[in-house]
């Protein structure tokens, strides 16, 4: 079945940092990547959708210029954490989907310690 | 009020027991829905899609009521290994994914 790759798995460093996600589809050509946030005992939020060669589209009150997203190519999109903060402490989750009537595949996820 | 509303349970449930899950959702121009399963710090995995008509899939069955804005899942014959939380999930014509804050399962021996 459909793979979605994400690294690293975990990642704690300290507050000012900027951290980068990478999230791969491994056997499909992946059009349309999500990038999904989740604070403990909450919900999956959706952050951003992004299309291959455009820019994100991000949801309200997610700020595009801390969440930088790029997604260059059909199986690679980026989410970099700019100057991450204690409160950017959460799990971050892509998912990754090639024609609009399939389903979304999900990465294994991030989780994300911000000291 | 939320998009996705979910009792958070915990089930508590022996092995073996029946147990039902419900949802119910705010945006009426909704137009799939979907169970995943997501175990403790995993991803979430999709566990089943739900249709008007109602669907089954092994244990597992699925039923949606459009009139009430509703969802369930029917868990039979529960396994120890069903422990996990069941997240319902909503999606809209924009094709975004709402999630809801998903129900705990604990079966136990």
């Amino acid at each position: 079945g459909a793979v979605v790759s994400q690294h690293p798995s975990r990642v704690i460093c300290k507050s000012g940092t900027s951290v980068k996600i990478e999230c791969r589809s491994l056997d499909f050509q992946a059009t349309t990547m999500f990038w999904y946030r989740q604070f403990p005992k909450q919900s999956l939020m959706l952050m951003a959708t992004s299309n291959e060669g455009s820019k994100a589209t991000y949801e309200q009150g997610v700020e595009k210029d801390k969440f930088l997203i790029n997604h260059a190519s059909l199986t690679l999109s980026t989410l970099t954490v700019t100057s991450a903060h204690p409160e950017d402490s959460s799990f971050y989750i892509c998912s990754a989907r090639d024609l609009t009537d399939q389903p979304q595949h999900f990465g294994d996820g991030t989780r994300l310690s911000i000291l | 009020r939320k998009e996705v509303e979910q009792d958070p349970g915990p089930f508590n449930v022996p092995e073996g027991a029946t147990v039902a899950f419900n949802c119910t959702y705010s945006n009426s121009a909704s137009q799939s829905f979907f169970w995943y399963r997501q175990d403790c710090r995993k991803e979430p995995k999709l566990l089943m899609s739900v249709y008007s008509s109602g669907n089954e899939d092994g244990r597992f069955t699925a039923q949606l009521n459009r009139a009430s804005q509703y969802i369930s899942l029917l868990i039979r014959d529960s396994k120890l290994s069903d422990s996990a939380t069941y997240l319902c999930v909503v999606c809209q014509n924009t094709d975004k994914l709402i999630f809801g804050t998903g129900t705990r399962l604990q079966v136990f021996p």
